[in-house]
């Protein structure tokens, strides 16, 4: 299994201001994905982090508003750009490729409130 | 690509008694399929994942889960419910690949409630 930290595990920003999460991962994984949780909501896939190379965006989603690095196996950051009150959510990190076929493993949320 | 639908959103339960939640999904391709648990204020945890074979599975705290793919359903059962299953329960697939993780997709998810 991979253990992964976040930080900040929670934040309160302004309007327009931007925040950069932080995804540590303690064993090299194929894989890293960024996923948004609304309040109350399911979790909805941002973007794959590719190694090396720019990040692959799901529909809904775009660089300018999250920006993506990923320099190595172990570490990628997710930027919340110019936010606003809807960017309020928890953003989740989730790495795999080490405990098997399919299986992602989840850090713990980064919990941010735009005000 | 693929969809999931939990059925309920909201399952309460009496402690001890049986739990059943419900998942489906659609596919043009095989899947590989998860159920994962939310407890308060954490992140998520893996209970169990269907990849191949046998269509029971079995998962940590004693749930497990049945592939059904007639009825493109994997639902979770708990035959004996405690306080501590209080949670968010996601089901969640991923395209069959070959090989390595895939970014998966979830469903809204159904929140446990087991009163005393």
């Amino acid at each position: 299994s991979a253990v992964i930290s976040q930080k900040p595990s929670r934040d309160i920003c302004q309007r327009g201001t931007s925040l950069t999460i932080q995804c540590q991962v303690d064993s090299q994984v194929t894989m890293m994905f960024w996923y948004r949780q609304q309040p109350g909501q399911s979790l909805t896939l941002i973007a794959t982090a590719n190694q090396g190379s720019e990040a692959t965006y799901e529909s809904g989603f775009v660089i300018d508003k999250f920006p993506i690095s990923r320099p190595n196996l172990t570490f990628s950051t997710l930027t919340v750009s110019n936010m606003s009150p809807e960017d309020s959510s928890i953003y989740l990190c989730s790495g795999g490729g080490t405990g098997g076929v399919g299986e992602l493993f989840f850090g713990e949320g980064s919990r941010l409130t735009v005000l | 690509a693929q969809s999931v639908t939990q059925l309920d959103s909201q399952v309460p339960v009496f402690e001890e008694a049986p739990v059943e939640l419900r998942c489906n999904y659609s596919s043009s391709v095989s899947v590989y399929l998860f159920w994962y648990v939310q407890y308060p204020n954490q992140g998520l945890q893996l209970l169990l994942k269907y990849l191949s074979g046998s269509t029971l599975v079995k998962g940590i705290n004693g749930f497990e889960a049945e592939f059904n793919k007639s009825q493109t359903s994997f639902h979770l059962r708990k035959p004996s419910v405690h306080i501590s299953d209080t949670a968010e329960y996601f089901c969640a697939v991923s395209g069959y690949s070959g090989g390595g993780a895939d970014g998966l997709t979830f469903g809204k998810g159904t929140h446990l409630i087991i009163q005393p």
